[in-house]
């Protein structure tokens, strides 16, 4: 079974442009959740979406949003970019299983600011 | 709110020695806890969860930790240091999904050095 799909793998972006990240779960997985991970802040919740629905948010600024489509797959984007926003974005592709659910990664976008 | 506080951001162990990365959690409802493994440039990889049952859940490459609700802790060991377990190590805990929530809260990190 194919792992997390996130592409592109490396992004370099200059202040104020946009972006967007897409991540493709698991096949059979309904649910999709970002995390932004700095060397600062270490790792932190942005968004989930279970069947196209944002079902919890994170603590980011309106600039930050994200859509899930029918088929699963999941984008993020990034409005107006500032230097800050320059870190490693992992999507993890969420199951439930035996009553807890279990979270697989992919391998992230590194995105850079200039 | 859930968290978690790992201390030490570098720990250094020689090659045959005791892997020890401690684990304290914060949380109003019974615990999921997790250890997950981050090479350069990778996702996070699962090493072992604790969910409900046996408080010592063993994981992958030799790696195990131990649920103890009185220490609000799960501390991650391994016996023997191999240099393949050079990486960054987080803990992360939730809850489990109640309520529709999956997020997890992950701690700051552990950069792991083995030392030849």
């Amino acid at each position: 079974k194919a792992g997390v799909t996130q592409t592109p793998r490396y992004l370099i972006k200059t202040r104020g442009q946009q972006v967007t990240l897409s991540c493709s779960p698991i096949s059979g997985h309904r649910s999709v959740s970002w995390y932004q991970q700095t060397p600062g802040q270490g790792l932190q919740f942005l968004f989930e979406y279970f069947s196209e629905t944002q079902r919890n948010k994170g603590n980011f600024p309106g600039r930050f949003s994200g859509r899930q489509f029918s088929n699963s797959r999941s984008e993020m984007n990034v409005s107006t970019l500032e230097l800050g926003d320059s870190a490693l974005y992992l999507c993890a592709s969420m199951v439930r299983e035996g009553g807890n659910t279990e979270a697989f990664f992919g391998q992230g976008t590194r995105l850079t600011v200039v | 709110a859930q968290s978690v506080t790992q201390l030490g951001s570098h720990v250094s162990v020689s090659e045959g020695a005791l892997v020890l990365l401690r684990c304290n959690y914060s949380s109003s409802v019974p615990p999921y806890l997790f250890w997950y493994v981050q090479y350069p440039n990778q996702g996070l990889q699962l090493l072992l969860k604790y969910t409900t049952g046996a408080t010592l859940v063993k994981g992958i490459n030799g790696f195990e930790a131990e649920f103890k609700k009185s220490e609000t802790s799960f501390h991650l060991t391994k016996p023997s240091a191999h240099m393949s377990d050079a990486a960054e190590y987080f803990c992360a805990v939730s809850d489990g999904g109640r309520r529709g929530n999956n997020r997890l809260a992950f701690g700051k990190g552990n950069q792991v050095v083995v030392i030849p």
